[in-house]
């Protein structure tokens, strides 16, 4: 497609229960980044992608989440045993290249994740 | 740790009015400044990039400072519309051994009334 795009759109789970968060970028994008944005907040960065290398999970609140890109397109983001606390929008961006500072990262519609 | 903050949280506005919202940072150290457009359930578009060497960028009615020095940007709207209506988010990116990540702002949520 043209864009990022990610599913399910929304997704509600019982508290304990897995999720898995899968995002779709621009074909041929060499980074793809994942970001999670709270109610009312600005999107916070969890997670960096370099074809299937995962750089940086620097940002991934615990051990409870996880996130891979096997192949070097599509990623999944799992969070195991989910909190309410993880209810957020969870979005995904990727860039052209792998040169720092000078790329657009582009965005997808994001994941509304509700735990109950 | 950077901080971006944006002032006002929130606007509101009659169409046609020109505005501007604010953004400051804390490190001046960073690769370049971005605006983004988030409407509601919808991601985030891309309005304007500065680099950390450019003072300005225009597209549209848009146009964007950078002052990299004192850590502040402004997002000027002209002319605006109902269409404008959305939040409106400041990023900052910062370099990490060959890649970059985004700060954000909390945003301004912006009304524009008919």
């Amino acid at each position: 497609g043209a864009g990022v795009s990610q599913s399910p759109r929304y997704k509600v789970a019982k508290r304990g229960q897995d999720v898995a968060l899968r995002c779709d970028p621009i074909s041929g994008h060499v980074s793809l980044f994942w970001y999670q944005q709270a109610l009312g907040q600005g999107p916070e960065f969890l997670t960096y992608f370099q074809n299937e290398a995962q750089l940086d999970k620097s940002g991934l609140p615990s051990d409870r989440f996880f996130a891979e890109r096997p192949e070097g397109s599509v990623s999944t983001l799992k969070i195991q045993r989910t909190q309410q606390e993880d209810s957020a929008v969870y979005l995904c961006a990727s860039s052209l290249s792998r040169l720092a500072g000078t790329d657009t990262q582009y965005f997808g519609p994001g994941t509304r994740l509700t735990v109950l | 740790k950077q901080e971006v903050t944006q002032i006002p949280a929130a606007l509101s506005v009659p169409e046609g009015e020109n505005l501007v919202l604010n953004c400051s940072f804390t490190d001046s150290a960073i690769y370049n400044l971005q605006w983004f457009r988030q409407d509601p359930g919808k991601g985030l578009t891309s309005l304007l990039l500065i680099q950390s060497s450019q003072r300005e960028q225009t597209s549209g009615r848009l146009n964007a400072s950078l002052d990299k020095s004192s850590g502040r940007s402004t997002l000027y709207i002209a002319a605006s519309q109902p269409g404008d209506s959305a939040t409106y988010l400041c990023a900052v990116s910062r370099g990490n051994s060959g890649y970059s990540t985004l700060t954000f702002g909390k945003g301004t949520m912006l009304l524009v009334s008919p």
